[in-house]
């Protein structure tokens, strides 16, 4: 079976612009994570979605948000970029309704300039 | 609010040896999860052990075993035997059950020395 699965592998976007990440869960799972890890650092919660709906959010500006699709998988916006932003995205997939396991894609390196 | 703190930011052990890394967590919480990720210079962030907080027993897998002390919220792994390929980084990790959130430590960069 495929893993979780991001894309792009990495970009390169200049302060101010919008940019959108996507990731795949592995089949059957119906959560989605997100995770923003700064260089040096520790992987920070971003968002949950659980079929299709908002579970949680971590303490991030209004500027991030994301959507799950009907197959499950997600995108992640980030609006106005700011040098800041610039790190690891992390997605994570588990099967959700208190199952713990989440599984890690490879993540999207984003650098803003 | 729960957090997880790795004191040993990076380690350096020959090969074959056994190395300790600390970590110690904050939570009111009762019931919960803790994990060790290992993070090698690829980033695919992979699930070392993980250890259920109602069980007393400590988790074991292969190589790697852990020392949970739930009164004192301290949870060290330690790698017995290492190998070239544990070079990573190593982050301790909590999740309250329930929750599919995931709180990281900050991480401890282990290299192991040939």
């Amino acid at each position: 079976d495929a893993g979780v699965t991001q894309s792009p592998t990495h970009l390169i976007k200049t302060r101010g612009q919008q940019v959108t990440l996507r990731c795949s869960p592995i089949s059957g799972h119906k959560s989605v994570s997100w995770y923003q890890q700064v260089l040096g650092q520790g992987p920070q919660f971003i968002f949950q979605y659980y079929e299709k709906e908002e579970r949680g959010r971590g303490n991030f500006p209004d500027r991030f948000s994301a959507r799950q699709f009907p197959n499950y998988s997600s995108e992640l916006n980030v609006n106005a970029l700011l040098l800041g932003d610039s790190a690891l995205y992390l997605c994570a997939s588990s099967l959700g309704q208190g199952d713990w396991e989440q599984y890690f894609g490879p993540g999207t390196r984003l650098t803003v300039t | 609010a729960q957090t997880v703190t790795q004191s040993q930011p990076e380690m350096s052990v020959q090969e074959a040896e056994t190395v300790t890394l600390s970590c110690t967590y904050d939570t009111s919480e009762n019931n919960y999860y803790l994990f060790w990720y290992k993070q090698p210079p690829s980033r695919q962030m992979i699930l070392v052990i993980r250890q259920e907080a109602y069980k007393q027993q400590n988790a074991t897998e292969n190589r790697f075993s852990v020392n949970f002390q739930k009164a004192a919220k301290s949870f060290s792994l330690k790698i017995s035997d290492s190998q070239l390929g544990d070079t990573a980084m190593y982050f301790c990790a909590f999740m309250k059950q329930g929750d599919d959130k995931i709180i990281f430590g900050k991480g401890t960069r282990l290299h192991i020395l040939p």
